[in-house]
């Protein structure tokens, strides 16, 4: 069974500069999550999908990041503007319904400069 | 307002010695007690998980105890081994909302 796919695995970025990452979970997968962990942290989450709808964003910053899921499979999370305290890796993760065990990506380490 | 609190922060445990990390939660409604396992360069990978109806659920060397009058659960790695050196993350969730995480134990096993 092939894990959750991220890219890029890395990207540095200047602050006001936008970025985008890309997920892809595990196949049949109906629910999709986007975490930010922040170097010495636990993972917090940024939003949660069920299928292509959004279940929790009360914790992602709208006036500068956006996550999409448009045909419930793949998903991607967008900053613009970035800011220095954004630096931090992007984990996705994917259940098969609700949250009884949630399968992480490798992440996308964003450094903003 | 952090719901799911974890000690130590750093850990270091001679090989074949008994790591032991623990969390507290806030939250009783909590149904759902993941322990994951990183190392760097790596997503979390889920190790052994409980849920509030057990006091302790072993698998292999993992061993967690539960205590649901505390709110309290941990994390045994009997007969650690340099291999289990990684970051631990205890979590916690309930129903359909996502998991919550503590802060992390950056463990390390010297030989």
């Amino acid at each position: 069974e092939a894990g959750v796919a991220q890219s890029p695995r890395y990207k540095i970025i200047e602050k006001r500069q936008s970025v985008a990452f890309w997920c892809n979970p595990i196949s049949g997968h109906a629910t999709l999550y986007w975490y930010q962990q922040i170097l010495g942290q636990g993972p917090k989450l940024l939003i949660q999908f069920q299928n292509n709808g959004v279940v929790d964003d009360s914790q992602l910053p709208k006036d500068r990041f956006s996550a999409e899921r448009l045909k419930g499979v793949d998903s991607t999370l967008k900053i613009q503007p970035a800011k220095l305290e954004d630096s931090a890796v992007y984990l996705c993760a994917s259940s098969l319904y609700g949250l009884t065990e949630a399968f992480f990506g490798q992440g996308t380490r964003l450094t903003v400069v | 307002q952090q719901q799911v609190k974890q000690s130590p922060q750093s850990l270091i445990v001679q090989k074949g010695g008994i790591s032991i990390i623990n969390c507290a939660y806030e939250n009783t409604a909590f149904d759902y007690f993941p322990w994951y396992q990183q190392f760097p360069g790596k997503g979390p990978a889920l190790l052994i998980a409980i849920r509030p109806d057990v006091s302790e659920k072993k698998e292999g060397r993992f061993t967690i105890s539960f205590n649901k009058s505390a709110k309290q659960f941990s994390l045994h790695i009997m007969d650690s081994q340099p291999g289990d050196s990684a970051t631990y993350f205890c979590a916690a969730h309930s129903g359909n909302t996502p998991l919550v995480f503590g802060k992390g134990t950056r463990l390390s096993v010297i030989a």
